[in-house]
């Protein structure tokens, strides 16, 4: 069964940085493009961002853009996300997903002083 | 950027009822888009991939058509467990996007 599981989730300060991860099971992930999407509280869903295969392409949306990197360990089976100079605005439950479903369970993501 | 238009943001329907839910595309996607469905406190979960397709082991109740820029969500008898935020989103083009979301509900 594929099963993805995100960690890495937390409180932190704005301007601080934080590293998500996303653990992949029941499938090859290097046969993959991989993404990440958010949800802010109450919110609906945005597109963050996604990596190819071989992690060589990687694409954001302009809000994260210069601040988040989406990377990948195939070899760990893995997905990351690290974010920097976090913002209130970047609040929101994380979601790591293989292009386009399954989705894992989500990471709270809290940037508040 | 392509802007997707959800309409309605929300809904509240009998059980059995017809349910139809609409995505405009500001411009033509051919028919690269999905339907999700989002219950309370979990993740999203695909019903319909290119447009129309149905995701395995989703009631057959849920279908897509549509193409270009017009596609619609329908769920032919509403039941109890269908109540959740349906998106739809387009991924023919960088930055994918999600239309607002459907709220759908019981009368």
């Amino acid at each position: 069964e594929v099963h993805l599981v995100e960690s890495g989730g937390a409180l932190v300060q704005p301007g601080g940085s934080l590293r998500l991860s996303c653990a992949a099971s029941g499938f090859t992930l290097n046969n993959y493009w991989m993404m990440w999407v958010r949800q802010a509280p109450g919110k609906g869903l945005e597109w963050v961002a996604s990596i190819r295969q071989d992690g060589r392409e990687t694409y954001y949306v302009d809000s994260v853009k210069g601040r988040f990197t989406i990377s990948r360990d195939n070899v760990k089976n893995s997905l990351y996300l690290q974010m920097n100079t976090l913002r209130a605005e970047d609040t929101a439950v994380y979601y790591c997903a293989r292009v386009f479903d399954p989705w894992g369970q989500g990471t709270l993501v809290t940037v508040s002083s | 950027d392509i802007q997707m238009t959800q309409s309605p943001s929300s809904l509240s329907a009998s059980v059995g009822d017809r349910v139809t839910i609409t995505c405009r595309a500001s411009q033509g996607i051919r028919n690269e888009l999905g339907w999700y469905q989002q219950k309370p406190e979990k993740a999203p979960k695909r019903l319909i991939y290119t447009a129309s397709t149905l995701q395995s082991g989703v009631p057959s109740r849920f279908s897509g058509s549509g193409s270009g820029t017009e596609f619609t969500l329908t769920i032919s008898s509403l039941q109890p467990e269908d109540v959740a935020t349906y998106y739809c989103l387009q991924h023919n083009s960088y930055p994918y996007t999600f239309g607002q979301g459907t709220k759908v509900d019981i009368k």
